[in-house]
């Protein structure tokens, strides 16, 4: 059973508007989520985290939103650039830390278009 | 900035050869980490350890092993590799038990 959801295996935005990507979780044990964007033959890289004690985090041009109660947290990307094209992964963990490793949804491809 | 190497980026192995893939990291963090990615399944927990010569098994440990001799190394051995092994690999550090994981390239595994 998938604990992390991301139900868009793709989205294309043009360039200097706002990129959202979306994702649920089902376990309400996660309490600490974060979003990694991944090119093809490389590791995933860190780019935003959120824990569960808050409800936004800002990073540049990068906003994460929790919504505790609908178990749903998105990534806001604004503007949109060409180097954002990649795959961005949502993942969460739960209070047991490294432990339960890091569960990953399965991807949305972002595009951005020229 | 935070850095994780994998020793090859690509291996090719044959069914029942013994493998090991290597991971270093270079910020002196506790925990390090082993995933495998398949498509369509994400990426899994396959082993983890926070201290020197401490390793817990994760969600797919079956058919691996690993050692962590010094700190800042993490081996992920196969002891009898097998086809269904084919993957790709990742390894991960994280200072934090509770916290951001760093990723490494990746190895790219396949076992013929």
């Amino acid at each position: 059973d998938q604990q992390v959801k991301q139900n868009s295996p793709s989205l294309s935005v043009q360039e200097g508007r706002i990129s959202i990507l979306n994702c649920d979780y089902t376990n309400s044990m996660f309490d600490y989520f974060l979003w990694y964007k991944k090119y093809p033959a490389e590791g995933p890289t860190f780019l935003i985290s959120i824990s569960s004690i808050k409800d936004k985090n800002e990073d540049g041009r990068f906003t994460v939103f929790l919504n505790k109660s609908a178990k749903h947290l998105s990534l806001h990307i604004v503007p949109s650039q060409p180097g954002d094209s990649a795959v961005y992964f949502c993942a969460a963990m739960g209070s047991g830390g490294g432990a339960d490793g890091l569960t990953f949804g399965k991807g949305t491809h972002l595009i951005i278009q020229p | 900035d935070v850095k994780v190497t994998q020793s090859s980026r690509y291996l090719v192995k044959r069914t029942g050869e013994k493998v090991f893939l290597e991971c270093v990291q270079d910020m002196d963090h506790e925990n390090m980490f082993w995933y495998r990615q398949d498509p369509g399944l994400g990426l899994r927990l396959i082993y983890f350890s926070y201290d020197v010569k401490m390793k817990e098994k994760g969600d797919i440990p079956e058919g691996y092993s690993v050692s962590r001799e010094k700190k800042e190394r993490f081996s992920l051995i196969l002891e009898s590799a097998s086809t269904n092994q084919t993957s790709m690999y990742l390894c991960a550090s994280s200072y934090a038990w509770v916290g951001e994981q760093f990723f490494g390239p990746g190895t790219r595994l396949t076992v013929l």
